[in-house]
């Protein structure tokens, strides 16, 4: 079975530019998550949605990020516009049901110059 | 709310000898416990998770943690390294929720060093 599946692995961009990270969570699963790993912070929860619907956002840094999930396969984080401090590596997982189980997709790693 | 604190950013331990890796929880709630262990450039794994019944829990490659109510803590531990152990280990904790998941809390991470 595919596992969670994020794009691009890879993205430098410059400062002030939109960034968008993509993510196909596993079939049947109805909890996403999205994630920010940084040598600093660790791992920070951003958002999280269940059956689609964003349950929380707090931990999203400011109005330059948003996420959406228009359907059960698929989500996107989008940062708008961009800054160096925004380098990190960004994770999505998903989950089913109550069990906290998540898998994680191998990440996005996000250079802003 | 929930916390996760890991002692120790950092451990080292020679090919063959026991792995002690710690973790303290706070939960106001009856927790889920984790373990995920993150290779370089990789996504994090599940190593073993505690839900309910039996406190002491086996993963994958050999590891076992336990868990601890008066003490608050799932402790991960591997009686022999291996240098394919080598890696950042995570302790996670979630809230026993009949819905859908809420998200896993995650300690800062202990990187595993072993030494030949």
């Amino acid at each position: 079975d595919a596992g969670v599946i994020q794009s691009p692995r890879h993205e430098v961009t410059e400062m002030g530019q939109e960034v968008t990270l993509r993510c196909k969570p596993i079939s049947g699963h109805n909890s996403l998550f999205w994630y920010r790993q940084t040598m600093m912070r660790g791992l920070e929860l951003l958002i999280y949605f269940n059956n689609n619907v964003p349950i929380d956002d707090s931990g999203m840094p400011e109005d330059r990020f948003s996420a959406k999930m228009p359907n059960a396969s698929f989500s996107t984080l989008k940062i708008q516009p961009s800054e160096p401090r925004d380098s990190a590596v960004y994770f999505c997982a998903s989950g089913r049901g109550s069990t906290g189980e998540l898998f994680f997709g191998e990440g996005s790693r996000l250079t802003v110059l | 709310a929930q916390s996760v604190t890991q002692l120790g950013s950092h451990v080292s331990v020679s090919e063959g000898a026991l792995v002690l890796l710690r973790c303290n929880y706070s939960s106001s709630v009856p927790p889920y416990l984790f373990w995920y262990v993150q290779y370089p450039n990789q996504g994090l794994q599940l190593l073993l998770k505690y839900t309910t019944g039996a406190t002491l829990v086996k993963g994958i490659n050999g590891f076992e943690a336990e868990f601890k109510k008066s003490e608050t803590s799932f402790h991960l531990t591997k009686p022999s390294a291996h240098m394919s152990d080598a890696a950042e280990y995570f302790c996670a904790v979630s809230p026993i929720s009949g819905g859908g998941a809420d998200g896993l809390t995650f300690g800062k991470g202990t990187h595993l060093i072993i030494q030949p």
